[in-house]
């Protein structure tokens, strides 16, 4: 069964510090793949996605994530972390035909 | 364009009531997913509508049902609610695709449940 592992349950940075989220999935077929961002009480917002090509993908807010098939993984990475970016991360993985299955999420705490 | 849009934002029950939820989604597109996000538990998957037909189902009772109207909105009913049913949850949907096609959810604010 497909299936998304999110190692890290929380994360804590200092602003300004860089940041690198890790995401695994098991999956028989190229995946798609998503990360997306939750502020305290409200939906999800996608920050980039994976369909197919260049392996490294640029999202908003300054994200970035790569695809290593490999090693079955698509990391989310940020250069540098501001306190706005303090939230709850997830990662996704989309079956073609739209069955999606996520992690159980990473947060994120940012101090000054 | 108008996102997902959810309705109430917070609702209060007791033990043993029944809750709807409403989900409307991005316009033209036509699958919507709800998911349940207890504390501390991530995105738990419930119910998948497209066309108007279930195509999938997480584990969970069959308390927990839904439809999907002919303009997609979409309910989710919770029957006999349970002290454990109280958590936010959300609606997505994403545009319509065939076996092969490649799409991204889209999510609405959600639903806060309290179960007193």
């Amino acid at each position: 069964a497909q299936s998304v592992t999110q190692p890290d349950i929380h994360i804590t940075v200092s602003e300004g510090a860089s940041l690198e989220l890790r995401c695994n999935y098991s999956y028989g077929a190229t995946p798609y793949l998503f990360w997306y961002v939750q502020s305290p009480g409200q939906g999800l917002q996608l920050l980039l996605k994976y369909f197919s090509g260049d392996t490294l993908v640029q999202g908003i807010k300054g994200f970035e994530a790569e695809f290593k098939r490999s090693q079955s993984s698509f990391n989310l990475r940020k250069p540098s972390v501001h306190w706005s970016d303090a939230a709850e991360y997830f990662c996704a993985v989309g079956e073609t035909g739209n069955q999606f299955y996520f992690g159980t999420g990473t947060s994120l705490t940012v101090i000054p | 364009e108008a996102g997902v849009t959810q309705s109430p934002t917070h609702l209060i029950k007791t033990r043993g009531q029944q809750a709807t939820l409403r989900c409307s989604p991005i316009s033209g597109h036509t699958s919507v997913y709800w998911y349940q996000q207890a504390l501390g538990l991530g995105l738990q998957f419930l119910l998948w509508y497209d066309e108007g037909e279930e195509r999938n189902r997480g584990n969970f009772p069959p308390r927990f049902s839904g439809r999907q109207f002919p303009n997609y909105s979409s309910e989710l009913n919770v029957n006999a609610l349970e002290l454990e049913d109280s958590a936010l949850y959300l609606c997505a949907s994403t545009r319509t695709g065939g076996p092969s096609s490649y799409n991204e959810q889209f999510f609405g604010p959600g639903t806060r449940l309290t179960v007193l």
